[in-house]
C-alpha cells in the first residue's frame, strides 16, 4: 500500500532559524496536505496542495509539492516558540478513498 | 474549537473488555474518519463513513467496527482489546466525500488499556 515518509523525526532549532521538514511518497498523489499537531492536541490543518509544482505561502510558512507529485516540502523562516509541534503531511492515494496516509510527522523542538 | 465533539475524552479498561467510542461530527459535514495514533505507528487511517454509509477502509482491525447513524455521528467499537490497543483515537470529518477536503479533528479519546 501506500507510504508516506517524512524527515527528519526530530529537529531542534534555535528560535529564530529556519526549519524544513520533507515528504516522500511511494506513489503519485492526488493531493497533499499538512497539518499541525500542538502537543496535547489534535491535528490541525493547514493546507492542501493540489497541482504539479505548487507553492503556497502563509506569512511564514512556505509549502511547495514536486513536480511528480511525490513529494512536499514545508519551510518555516525564522521560527517562533509558537512553531512548536509536530507537522505532519498526508497524502491522498487514487481510487475513490478519501481517507489519509500520514507521514509520522516531524517534531519541532525550539530553544529560547 | 474544531466543532468535532468526542467523548469520553478517557477510557482505562482491562484486556478482553469492549469499548465504544463516539464521535459527532461538525454541523454539516457528512463525512466522519477514524484514525488511531501511537508513538510507534503515528496516524494510522482506520475507516470513513459518508452520509452513513462505509466509504473506506484502512488499517482497521477485524476486533473493531464502526457506524454512523441517520443523525451523522459515527460510534468506534473496539472488542477483545489487547495491551497494543492502546492508543489515542481521532475522529475528524469534513464537509463532502470529495478527496481532498480538509479534515477537522476532534480532541480524541486516549484508551489505556491494563
Amino acid at each position: 500500500g501506500q507510504q508516506v515518509m517524512q524527515i527528519p523525526q526530530y529537529q531542534h532549532v534555535q528560535e529564530g532559524e529556519d526549519f524544513t521538514t520533507y515528504c516522500n511518497s511511494s506513489t503519485t498523489l492526488s493531493n497533499i496536505q499538512w497539518y499541525k499537531q500542538r502537543p496535547g492536541g489534535h491535528p490541525v490543518f493547514l493546507i492542501q496542495l493540489v497541482k504539479s509544482g505548487e507553492v503556497k505561502k502563509q506569512k511564514r510558512l512556505t509549502f511547495q509539492f514536486g513536480e511528480a507529485k511525490k513529494n512536499s516540502s514545508l519551510h518555516i523562516t525564522a521560527t517562533q516558540t509558537t512553531d512548536v509541534g509536530t507537522y505532519f503531511c498526508a497524502g491522498s492515494p487514487g481510487g475513490g478513498a478519501d481517507g489519509l496516509t500520514f507521514g509520522k510527522g516531524t517534531h519541532l523542538i525550539i530553544q529560547p | 474549537d474544531s466543532g468535532v465533539t468526542q467523548t469520553p475524552k478517557h477510557l482505562i479498561t482491562a484486556t478482553g473488555q469492549r469499548v465504544t467510542l463516539r464521535c459527532s461530527p461538525r454541523s454539516g459535514d457528512l463525512s466522519v474518519y477514524w484514525y488511531q495514533q501511537s508513538l510507534d505507528q503515528g496516524l494510522q487511517f482506520l475507516i470513513q463513513y459518508y452520509n452513513g454509509e462505509e466509504r473506506a477502509k484502512g488499517n482497521i482491525l477485524e476486533r473493531f467496527s464502526a457506524q454512523q447513524f441517520p443523525d451523522l455521528h459515527s460510534e468506534l467499537n473496539l472488542s477483545s482489546l489487547e495491551l497494543g490497543d492502546s492508543a489515542l483515537y481521532f475522529c475528524a470529518s469534513s464537509a463532502e466525500g470529495v478527496r481532498g477536503q480538509p479534515q477537522h479533528f476532534g480532541d480524541g479519546t486516549r484508551l489505556s488499556i491494563l
